[in-house]
């Protein structure tokens, strides 16, 4: 199975910053990935697929870039509805794997 | 609006199986532009894909659950199931039911989770 480790697992943000998580895969997987989020108590919610698609929706301060096996999920500037959980998840063959998470915290 | 909803026994017993229905309301499990698909998550834990299941009854899996899952769908009901036998304290978690379009492999509609115990 594709390996996906996000980095960094957590980290401190004030509302307004700019916020990059990183998702490597531990191999070549195209662009195929997607980035969700997740808040406690409720199911995750599709951010960007295919690497660098916004889903229908979605606020345009998320964005996501990368292929091959470097991927990054960028949060122009942080609102404070933006704290949660992120997870990028592989779809480039079975099984589909997850990253571990990254936990956006308020500073 | 697409609806996803788990319902099943919230408390299972060590050996015994799993059983979990998402009922879809707001559309059609017989499309063929869609997979239907069980993930998990443990307690204060990351995601962990379990399968999906295309209306045909084609089904792709995760190995580590090995023999254990089955995955399978009433299209007359608008449902799917899972199915998950010989479980141990490891398999407490929230499972979700998600649609993912056939081409491609994004889950963009979710259930809102139920949680399983097991516990004697």
């Amino acid at each position: 199975a594709i390996q996906m480790t996000q980095s960094p697992s957590s980290l401190s943000a004030s509302v307004g910053d700019r916020v990059t998580i990183t998702c490597r895969a531990s191999q070549g997987i195209r662009n195929d990935l997607g980035w969700y989020q997740q808040k406690p108590g409720k199911a995750p919610k599709l951010l960007i697929y295919a690497a660098s698609s916004l889903q229908s929706g979605v606020p345009s301060r998320f964005s996501g870039s990368g292929s091959g096996t470097d991927f990054t999920l960028t949060i122009s500037s942080l609102q404070p509805e933006d704290f949660a959980t992120y997870y990028c998840l592989q779809d480039y063959s079975y099984p589909q794997t997850f990253g571990q998470g990254t936990k956006v915290e308020i500073k | 609006q697409l609806q996803l909803q788990e319902s099943g026994p919230g408390l299972v017993k060590p050996s015994e199986t799993l059983s979990l229905t998402c009922t879809v309301s707001g559309g059609s499990i017989s499309s063929s532009s869609y997979y239907w698909g069980w993930i998990r998550q443990p307690p204060g834990e990351g995601l962990e894909w379990i399968g999906i299941i295309f209306y045909t009854g084609s089904t792709y899996y995760n190995p580590s659950f090995q023999s254990r899952v089955t995955i399978s769908v009433d299209t007359s009901k608008n449902q799917f199931s899972l199915k998950l036998t010989s479980v141990t304290a490891s398999d407490t978690a929230i499972y979700y039911c998600a649609r993912r379009p056939y081409s491609g492999g994004w889950f963009d509609y979710w259930g809102q989770g139920t949680l399983v115990t097991v516990s004697s």
